[in-house]
């Protein structure tokens, strides 16, 4: 098994664009989630997904979609990336019965 | 709300066992402690959990007390690449009432040295 995957594992925007990070996982978990990691802050989740086609919002959700059509996949969209979007973004997974769950390697986003 | 309170730094020397407190004084009763380590910027990795017993795997050792208000990670023998943040984590209900999360907290920052 890969795992939990991301990508791109880091990039650069301008102000206004948009881009969508990418995730999935092959271990056929429910649960998945998006988090941001600034310093000082620890990890803050973005949105979240109990299965495909059901998602909801974390703790800190402006300026972010999520959709969920698929168990394996479960992107993160920026509509309008702003400066304060600048952070370290990880993605997990969980079986709904257990509450370990399973990091990506991260994105690293610059947004300038 | 259920959150955590750790050190924001600890150092070990390597060989030696690395005690990492942990408070959580609000954690609901059928709430499981989890701790999860970060090193360098890599994703989280999950370490250990326990309710109310004490457990013990291959990682490492989780001794909660008694009234379940504190908890403490040991890694019996830290090694150099021990050297992390180290998360100690309950879940906490989103704002939005719509779930729970976990709080991660801004953790312990582990040196180990040689």
């Amino acid at each position: 098994n890969a795992g939990v995957t991301q990508t791109p594992k880091f990039q650069v925007l301008k102000t206004g664009q948009s881009m969508t990070l990418q995730c999935a996982q092959d271990m056929n978990h429910e649960y998945m989630s998006w988090y941001r990691q600034d310093p000082g802050m620890g990890l803050r989740l973005i949105h979240y997904s109990v299965g495909a086609g059901i998602t909801d919002q974390g703790e800190v959700p402006n300026g972010y979609n999520v959709s969920r059509s698929t168990t394996e996949d479960f992107p993160l969209r920026l509509l309008s990336a702003a400066p304060s979007q600048t952070s370290v973004y990880f993605c997990a997974s969980r079986e709904t019965a257990s509450e370990t769950q399973y990091f990506g390697p991260g994105t690293r986003l610059l947004v300038l | 709300d259920a959150k955590t309170t750790q050190p924001p730094s600890m150092d070990c020397a390597e060989g030696r066992a690395a005690n990492l407190p942990c408070n959580h004084s609000t954690i609901s009763g059928n709430e499981y402690v989890y701790w999860y380590r970060q090193i360098h910027s890599q994703g989280p990795q999950y370490i250990i959990h326990g309710l109310k017993n004490n457990e013990t795997n291959e990682m490492a050792s989780l001794i909660i007390t008694e009234d379940r208000k504190s908890s403490t990670l040991i890694l019996p023998h830290a090694t150099l690449r021990d050297t992390a943040v180290y998360y100690c984590i309950v879940r906490v209900p989103l704002r939005s009432n719509t779930g729970n999360q976990f709080y991660f907290g801004t953790g312990t920052s582990l040196t180990v040295i040689p």
